[in-house]
């Protein structure tokens, strides 16, 4: 099973301060990467996928980039709706995997 | 406009069963792959089960083999998972999720998800 790492646990950061997230492979899964967005009482909603492709209707403040083993999200400028935690997830393998999330809080 | 609609969530004792439902529209239902994913009460997401818009390849997380039953029927655009053996584990919100495309599982678009609590 391919484990996912995300760091850091919690980022503290102030509305348009740029966020880095970061999600680490436990063996290469080239480009198979996702990132989701998940608020307090929601679903996930997909954010990324293939480590930089936007899924439909997402804001250019969030890009992805990253291959093999190491993978970053990037949020340019933070807005007060994107204060939720981010999870990355592999379809690389079997089973599918998720990272443990990364909390970004307001600072 | 895509919706998932899950149903069939409830309370049920350690060793018993329960069937969860998705109800699905706005697209069409056998050119895509499904999923169901669940996630315990403060925790992370978890993958359980994903099936092939033909029903020809399935698959479970090893927490859950030999246990859940994914299935769906095209003709009713409609998602299915047969729970059997619940633990105290299981107890978690699940969601079924479609994907991108069939045999492309990025988890597109979710439903609002169903609460399974498994407890004496």
């Amino acid at each position: 099973e391919i484990v996912l790492t995300q760091s850091p646990a919690t980022l503290s950061l102030s509305p348009g301060e740029r966020a880095t997230l970061s999600c680490r492979a436990s063996q290469s899964i080239d480009s198979y990467l996702g990132w989701y967005q998940q608020k307090p009482g929601q679903a996930p909603r997909l954010l990324i996928y293939d480590a930089l492709n936007r899924a439909t209707g997402i804001p250019a403040r969030f890009s992805g980039s990253g291959s093999g083993t190491d993978f970053t999200l990037t949020i340019s400028s933070l807005e007060p709706e994107d204060f939720a935690i981010y999870y990355c997830q592999q379809r690389s393998n079997w089973p599918r995997t998720f990272g443990q999330g990364t909390k970004v809080e307001i600072k | 406009e895509v919706q998932l609609v899950e149903s069939g969530g409830g309370l049920v004792k350690p060793g018993g069963s329960l069937r969860l439902s998705c109800a699905a529209s706005g697209f069409t239902f056998s050119s895509y792959s499904l999923n169901w994913v669940r996630q315990a009460p403060g925790k992370g997401l978890e993958w359980v089960s994903s099936i092939s818009g033909n029903s020809l390849y399935i698959y479970y997380a090893d927490s859950v083999k030999d246990r859940f039953t994914v299935s769906r029927d095209n003709a009713k655009s409609s998602l299915y998972l047969q729970m059997n053996g619940l633990r105290g584990e299981d107890t978690a919100i699940y969601y079924c999720a479609k994907s991108i495309a069939n045999g492309l599982d990025w988890f597109e678009r979710w439903g609002q998800g169903t609460l399974v609590i498994v407890s004496s």
